[in-house]
């Protein structure tokens, strides 16, 4: 069984830019949830979707967004890009909401110079 | 404030030594507990799952305690090995309204584990 599939693994980008994150999630598994891990705040948790709709969020500015398609498979954006916004960004993907066993995937690592 | 807090912050131990990591919540209401191990560079990978009546679970080296009472976890590693290392996650959910849960991250201890 394949396993959670996140592109790019590596991305620098620049102030200002914009960048899409993609996540394909475990199949059969409806549920995306997005987490940005920095070295001083760890893991935090941006927001949840099922079944193409945003079901939770957490506390990030509106500069970063996402999606869900028919498929599951799940986008994250951010704009406006800040050197802050430097993370290892995760996707975990779960059969059904949050209270189900989540499986990472390896992470899209984001340079922003 | 819901929050999560892990101590050590860093370990370092001799291969084969035994470890604990503790964790402490603030969080409520509780639903469960889970241990992820995270190796550099890769995603988090599930060691456990407790709910709010389990006290303790194994997973094979890792044994994972709860006390719902004084909301505290333990992780203890038993005769650890080389491949130990690695930053250790204590992740607590809540449920903040009827519709939706909020998970509550520590920021992990790091252990190094030297031969």
């Amino acid at each position: 069984k394949a396993g959670v599939t996140q592109t790019p693994r590596y991305l620098i980008k620049t102030r200002g830019q914009q960048v899409t994150l993609s996540c394909s999630p475990i199949s059969g598994h409806r549920s995306v949830s997005w987490y940005q891990q920095t070295p001083g705040q760890g893991l935090q948790f941006l927001f949840e979707y099922f079944s193409e709709t945003q079901r939770n969020k957490g506390n990030f500015p509106g500069r970063f967004s996402g999606r869900q398609f028919s498929n599951s498979r799940s986008e994250m954006n951010v704009s406006t890009l800040e050197l802050g916004d430097s993370a290892l960004y995760l996707c975990a993907t779960r059969p059904r909401g949050l209270d189900t066993e989540a499986f990472f995937g390896q992470g899209t690592r984001l340079t922003v110079v | 404030k819901n929050q999560v807090e892990q101590s050590p912050q860093s370990l370092i131990i001799l291969e084969g030594k035994n470890c604990t990591l503790q964790c402490n919540y603030t969080v409520s209401p509780f639903s469960n507990l889970r241990w992820y191990k995270q190796d550099t560079g890769r995603g988090p990978v599930s060691l456990t799952i407790m709910t709010f009546s389990e006290n303790t679970k194994s997973n094979g080296r890792y044994t994972a305690t709860l006390d719902a009472d004084t909301k505290q976890s333990s992780l203890h590693i038993t005769a650890s090995q080389l491949s130990d290392s690695a930053s250790y996650i204590c992740v607590v959910m809540s449920f903040f309204n009827q519709a939706g849960t909020a998970l509550i991250f520590g920021k992990g201890t790091t252990l190094s584990v030297s031969s």
